[in-house]
């Protein structure tokens, strides 16, 4: 089983104000490092595939970094709306299985 | 069409039912996952099927038996389920190990 942390669990923030959380994984074996947007009786929302060290990307408002070294990656929204409420994801990919975090929960106050 | 289809959405059952989950995608993805997740937890992988055959069991009890007749449908057969396996079953499908894209999921009630 491998171990994949999300932190916070959970965060409120106000509209308007920017936040991150981030994703810890196993540094070896690496293969990429997925973050998915879920919300409630909807399906994950695939948002990145990371690959490589030192990758950042960025979609809209939201943006994530990457360190396979240390294992770890940042999601950062900036400028949160209502609608960036959900539930975030993160998942490392190796050997061809997706091993999740548990999420963090954001819920942004308008 | 770019979506996995789950159906049915709610399922509640008895712990002598039967009953079946199924999975549908047309996208010509050739692996296709089943997924448990209970409430505040990590999803955890239940199966996973490459090119329609059994490739990964991460050591499901056998009440829970995958089915993949074809490229496009997979099934879950329930048979004598336990009140504990109440979760939200999802399904998945990906090319190549990339780009998974994830159903909405069945919640299961087992009663």
């Amino acid at each position: 089983i491998l171990n994949v942390e999300q932190s916070p669990q959970s965060l409120h923030v106000q509209e308007g104000d920017s936040t991150n959380f981030t994703c810890s994984f196993p540094s070896s074996n690496f293969y990429a490092l997925h973050w998915y947007r879920w919300e409630t009786a909807k399906s994950p929302e695939a948002l990145f595939v990371m690959t490589l060290n030192g990758d950042e990307k960025k979609k809209g408002r939201i943006s994530a970094t990457l360190n396979t070294k240390e294992g770890y990656s940042y999601l950062y929204i900036k400028g949160s709306q209502p609608e960036d409420s959900a539930t975030y994801l993160c998942a490392f990919n190796n050997d061809y299985k997706l091993s999740f975090g548990a999420g963090t929960t954001v819920t942004v106050r308008a | 069409d770019t979506e996995v289809t789950q159906t049915p959405k709610h399922l509640v059952m008895g712990m002598t039912n039967k009953k079946s989950l199924k999975c549908e995608q047309h996208m010509g993805h050739r692996a296709m996952y089943w997924y448990k997740q209970k409430a505040k937890k990590p999803p955890e992988l239940m199966f996973v099927y490459s090119y329609e055959k059994l490739s990964i069991n991460e050591s499901v009890p056998s009440r829970f038996s995958p089915e993949c007749p074809n490229s496009s449908l997979l099934n879950l057969h329930l048979h004598a389920l336990q009140p504990e396996d109440s979760a939200l079953y999802l399904c998945a499908s990906s090319q190549g190990g990339d780009g998974y894209t994830f159903g909405s999921g069945t919640r299961l009630t087992v009663v």
